[in-house]
């Protein structure tokens, strides 16, 4: 089974700034299958981005995914008041199929 | 679009079975993607539990697979997932969720609190 460790837990940001999430992963992630879902309470995640770097329909190019063989990062480049919530990444490359912890990305 | 939306009762009793349904509404059952459980325990991570294709073939996490059972009936256009002997960690809210081949989830049910309480 495949890892993946996110750090850090919590990101405190204030909106306009540049938020980096990292997914590290325990074992390389085949063809970069590693995605990203935005979470907010009481809600189901969002894609928001696959096969790494390609945004997921209507997202906006604020968001972008980098990233190849265990780590992988996402950037917020200016936070917008909605962006708050928890990130987590998956990977699709092997099965069983799983998540990291996620990321809180909260306001400072 | 696609939409799925999450059916089944909210408490079970220890020892007992968690059945849910899954309804696929705006496409076909049949159409070529997976059909799968996630679930999430209060304030924890996404926990992929298994999935479907509409041929029958089925994958399961490896960690649930003894007390899971995912099936699908193509006459509803819907899927369905049973967990036997829960326990309370099995308390958790439940979404079942579409994955193209290869592909991430893209699409998501509301999701339904399950509890494991006598």
């Amino acid at each position: 089974e495949t890892v993946l460790t996110q750090s850090p837990g919590t990101l405190s940001l204030s909106p306009g700034e540049r938020a980096t999430l990292s997914c590290r992963a325990s074992q390389s992630v085949s063809s970069s299958y590693l995605a990203w879902y935005q979470q907010k309470p009481g809600q189901a995640p969002r894609l928001l981005i696959y096969g790494t770097s390609t945004r997921a329909t209507g997202i906006p190019d604020r968001f972008s995914g980098s990233g190849s063989g265990t780590d992988f990062t996402l950037t917020i480049s200016r936070l917008e008041p909605e962006d708050f919530a928890v990130y987590c990444c998956q990977q699709y490359g092997s099965s069983p199929w799983t998540f990291g912890q996620g990321t809180k990305v909260e306001i400072k | 679009q696609v939409q799925l939306q999450e059916s089944g009762p909210g408490l079970v009793k220890p020892s007992g079975t968690l059945s849910l349904t899954c309804a696929v509404s705006g496409g076909s059952i049949s159409s070529t993607n997976w059909w799968s459980w996630v679930r999430q325990p209060p304030g924890k991570g996404l926990e992929w539990i298994g999935e479907i294709y509409h041929s029958g073939s089925i994958n399961y996490n490896p960690s649930l697979k003894s007390r899971v059972t995912i099936s699908l009936d193509k006459s509803k256009n819907q899927f369905s997932l049973k967990l036997s002997s829960v326990t309370a960690a099995d308390t958790a809210v439940y979404f079942c969720a579409r994955r193209g081949y290869p592909g991430p989830f893209d699409i998501w049910g509301q999701g339904t609190m399950v509890t494991v309480a006598s």
